[in-house]
């Protein structure tokens, strides 16, 4: 299968600790977001890469919160000196600019649910 | 912030049933895309209609755009089973200099019973 892998699937941390999530996403793909998701609600924007570029942070990304893309591949998330509230789902998606890049699809993985004791 | 509001939040019918969800959202859009979530899992795109479109098709899914109301609706026919999942509408928006960050709605929980 070569959708978009998502590790861990789950993490139970306890606050203040740091955690990190991987994605990988469909190898031609040259766009990565992530997004947050918490129960009951919609997935919300966090940031978003083109190849190795980080091109937007919303502004829900605070300081605590760092994300790579080194080599333009996969993509880290770290969460510095967690809060309980950044206990949510985080998902990954990937797309492709090939055609207009207004109408590409996002394709997600499964995502990482982060419970913050 | 969330661009789109799903209606009902909700929604309980029975195998062979149609469902109707709506999305509206706030403001102009290049286009209009419809993801489903199966619970525990990632979104899966369902359907994309362009600004410009009024109407699209794929197998049992309508859906309508009406820039003018800024709402949409995706209809379900012939409801199964399977369809049970959370629907979220999503939405690029115009001008925000960042062409394919997709803003989604609250999602609409649909529950087909046998």
């Amino acid at each position: 299968d070569t959708g978009v892998s998502q590790n861990p699937r789950h993490k139970i941390t306890k606050r203040g600790q740091n955690v990190t999530f991987r994605c990988d996403p469909i190898s031609e793909h040259n766009r990565l977001y992530w997004y947050r998701q918490t129960l009951g609600q919609g997935p919300e924007f966090l940031t978003y890469f083109q190849n190795e570029a980080q091109l937007e942070k919303s502004r829900l990304l605070s300081d605590r919160f760092s994300a790579e893309r080194p080599k333009g591949s996969f993509s880290t998330l770290e969460i510095q000196r967690t809060e309980q509230g950044d206990s949510a789902m985080y998902l990954c998606a990937s797309s492709t600019t090939t055609g207009s890049s207004y109408n590409s699809p996002l394709h997600f993985g499964n995502g990482t649910r982060l419970t913050v004791t | 912030s969330q661009q789109g509001e799903e209606d009902p939040q909700a929604l309980s019918i029975q195998e062979g049933e149609n469902a109707t969800m709506n999305c509206s959202y706030k403001t102009s859009i290049n286009n209009l895309q419809w993801y489903r979530q199966n619970s525990g899992r990632g979104l899966v795109h369902l359907i994309l209609i362009r600004s410009n479109e009024r109407e699209k098709h794929s197998g049992r899914l309508r859906v309508t755009l009406d820039t003018s109301k800024k709402s949409s609706s995706l209809l379900i026919t012939a409801s199964r089973a399977a369809d049970t999942a959370s629907y979220f509408c999503a939405t690029t928006l115009i001008n925000t200099g960042t062409a394919s960050k997709l803003t989604f709605g609250t999602g609409t929980r649909l529950q087909v019973t046998l």
